[in-house]
């Protein structure tokens, strides 16, 4: 089945260690998306890919950067955690750029920073 | 920029009672409105959307949900819910003029009682 996968499901890291979250496809689809969420809170949307175009939200903290080396990988990369970024991290794919598009998302990972 | 409001965040009904969740949007133009579902331990997934046409939309599982433009609301209703349908809802909106992402909801925890 295509689908959206994410590892690690749970992730626990050190206050300032830096941390990687991965997120792969099998649907080729064009867009890609990292959200947070935080209990109770609607998911926020950190950044996004259109093919190899990075398009970061405004208030998406410098912590915080991605990779996309191909259509099926994207990476989030927390440089220095803290305890504030704790939180459900959420991949999406959507098939391009149209307001028609349903979002696909992955299982999310958890992070946990100590 | 548009948002959105799901005023009820926790819902607890007993199964066969019937449901309601409700969702507001806030912009001035044309949306598109989907609502998704994330059943525990899974991952997100669409429930229904509204494009056009008529506003009351059906969706997988026995949901659907009404477009009501004048109140700029889009609520998701089920006759009678079952045990299986506890899970979080998020509404979320996209305007068709240009934009593809989309705005979610805060999100709303159903329990079902068996």
């Amino acid at each position: 089945d295509a689908m959206v996968i994410q590892n690690p499901r749970y992730q626990v890291t050190q206050f300032g260690k830096p941390v990687t979250l991965s997120c792969s496809q099998t649907l080729n689809h064009n867009v890609m998306y990292w959200y947070q969420q935080k209990s109770s809170q609607a998911p926020k949307l950190l950044f996004h890919y259109y093919d190899k175009d990075f398009n970061n939200e405004a208030d998406t903290p410098d912590n915080f950067q991605s990779r996309r080396p191909n259509t099926s990988f994207c990476f989030l990369d927390i440089r220095s955690p803290g305890l504030g970024d704790a939180a459900m991290y959420l991949c999406a794919t959507s098939r391009d750029r149209s307001s028609y598009n349903e979002q696909f998302f992955g299982p999310g990972t958890r992070l946990t920073v100590l | 920029a548009q948002s959105v409001s799901q005023h009820n965040h926790h819902v607890i009904l007993s199964e066969a009672a019937s449901l309601e969740l409700g969702c507001n949007y806030s912009y001035g133009g044309t949306v598109n409105l989907f609502w998704y579902v994330q059943y525990p331990g899974q991952h997100l997934q669409l429930l229904l959307k509204y494009f056009s046409g008529d506003p009351l939309v059906k969706g997988i599982k026995g949901f659907e949900a009404e477009f009501i433009k004048s109140k700029f609301s889009f609520n998701l209703r089920k006759p009678s819910v079952q045990w299986s349908d506890t899970a979080e809802y998020f509404c979320a909106v996209i305007p068709t003029g240009g934009s593809y992402i989309p705005t979610f909801g805060r999100g709303t925890s159903l329990i079902v009682h068996p």
